[in-house]
């Protein structure tokens, strides 16, 4: 079974500068998930969809991040600008729907340096 | 009293012994665990899950204990071995949505030859 496939896996921009990640989760997979990782720290929920709703964006600051998944299958996520403070991994995951012991599954990420 | 492990974030062992990584939560009402490994350049990786209702679970060579009463959860690496070199986090959840997960602070193992 094919996992999570992210892309690019490495970005360096400058601030200010837009930026765009792109990710394909597993097939079959209803729930998809952005997460932001700073070095050093867990994960950070950023935004979740279910088919191509938005679950939750409460921690996406919206007024630099978007993030869209019109076909209810792959997703893009947004920076623009971007800021120095925006450098950290991106991880895509997803997981089969929202229910009990929903497990989530993820791709490598794509590190993002803001130079 | 009884005694809470501590955080590391960084723990080195030996191949061959036996590892325990601590992971203390915040909140009370959380009512499922999990533990993920994360290797260099990739994604969390799931390892093994507890729900609240439930203070030890087995796997393979891993072993998951929760103690609610100091909201304090540990996992358990038998037989250590190189292979499980690694960022280790422990994740919280109250419902059953994934997505409200929160990570804690991982803890970066190292397993010498």
């Amino acid at each position: 079974e094919a996992g999570v496939a992210q892309s690019p896996r490495y970005k360096i921009i400058e601030k200010r500068q837009s930026v765009a990640f792109w990710c394909n989760p597993i097939s079959g997979h209803a729930t998809l998930y952005w997460y932001q990782q700073i070095l050093g720290q867990g994960p950070k929920l950023l935004i979740q969809f279910q088919n191509n709703g938005v679950v939750d964006d409460s921690q996406l600051p919206k007024d630099r991040f978007s993030a869209e998944r019109l076909k209810g299958v792959d997703s893009t996520l947004k920076i623009q600008p971007a800021k120095l403070e925006d450098s950290a991994v991106y991880l895509c995951a997803s997981s089969l729907t929202i229910g009990v012991d929903e497990k989530l599954f993820f791709g490598s990420g794509t590190q993002l340096s803001v130079l | 009293g009884e005694s809470v492990g501590l955080h590391l974030p960084t723990l080195s062992v030996q191949e061959g012994d036996n590892s325990i990584i601590n992971c203390a939560y915040s909140n009370s009402a959380s009512d499922y665990f999990i533990w993920y490994k994360q290797e260099s350049g990739k994604g969390p990786q799931f390892i093994i899950d507890i729900r609240s209702n439930m203070d030890k679970r087995q796997g393979q060579r891993v072993t998951v204990l929760l103690n609610k009463t100091v909201k304090h959860l540990s996992l358990q690496i038998a037989a250590t071995q190189p292979g499980d070199s690694a960022v280790y986090f422990c994740a919280e959840r109250e419902g059953t949505n994934a997505g409200k997960s929160t990570f804690g602070d991982g803890t970066t193992l190292t397993v010498k030859p």
